[in-house]
């Protein structure tokens, strides 16, 4: 039972375009969302997060915005650039904190130059 | 961010023996950490919770006398895979709660192979 989905695999976007990488979830207990990025045989590296109690959180280039009637997050990244190319994670706690996560299956985001 | 490191990052072990992880948070105290897992093209799945001076907290699923967990200190959690077999091998991610619990910094991972 995947709580938590991101329906894109992958992601191709050109520099200096915006990537939109999209998160889908079930659980309406969930109360804190996170983004993560991940480089092969690395730990995930945070990139943002968001209280349920806000729709849009930003920080530099990245966006992440949240609809809980639609129960869908997404993340902006603008303008892209060739680093931002890795594999990019949703993760959702129902504890309101960072704990216990339950991520998504991932979105590999490729920025072409 | 705060530094969570993970060790070994890389393991190979024969089967029937047992396997130590250790997790550490480098620069802040973590009174609670976590242990994942990743199957190969899957998302990470959280096997536990590691709780400083008690025990661990075990999702469903997960056998605890397998994978046995001690955060003994405020700074050190260990994963330690018993009687490993073939199908325990995965990629192990640790990861701690930083102080206002509203980041979780991840260590480097441990690809384990049970030959």
């Amino acid at each position: 039972d995947q709580q938590v989905k991101q329906n894109s695999p992958s992601l191709s976007v050109q520099e200096g375009r915006i990537s939109i990488l999209n998160c889908d979830y079930t659980n309406s207990m969930f109360d804190y969302f996170l983004w993560y990025k991940k480089y092969p045989a690395e730990g995930p590296t945070f990139l943002i997060s968001i209280s349920s109690i806000k729709d849009k959180n930003e920080d530099g280039r990245f966006t992440v915005f949240l609809n809980k009637s639609a129960k869908h997050l997404s993340l902006h990244i603008v303008p892209s650039q060739p680093g931002d190319s890795a594999v990019y994670f949703c993760a959702a706690s129902a504890e309101g904190t960072a704990s216990k996560l339950t991520f998504g299956t991932g979105t590999r985001l490729q920025v072409t130059l | 961010g705060a530094v969570v490191s993970q060790h070994p990052s890389r393991v190979i072990c024969k089967s029937g023996t047992s396997v130590k992880i250790e997790c550490r948070s480098l620069d802040f105290q973590a009174t609670t950490m976590f242990w994942y897992r990743q199957f190969p093209k899957k998302s990470l799945m959280l096997m536990a919770t590691s709780n400083e001076g008690s025990k661990a907290t075990y999702e469903q699923g997960v056998e605890k006398d397998k994978f046995l967990i001690n955060h003994a200190s405020l700074t050190l959690s260990t994963l330690t895979v018993t009687s490993a077999h073939p199908e325990d091998s995965s990629f192990y991610i640790c990861s701690a709660l930083g102080q206002q619990n509203t980041e979780a910094f991840f260590g480097q991972g441990t690809r384990l192979t049970v030959v």
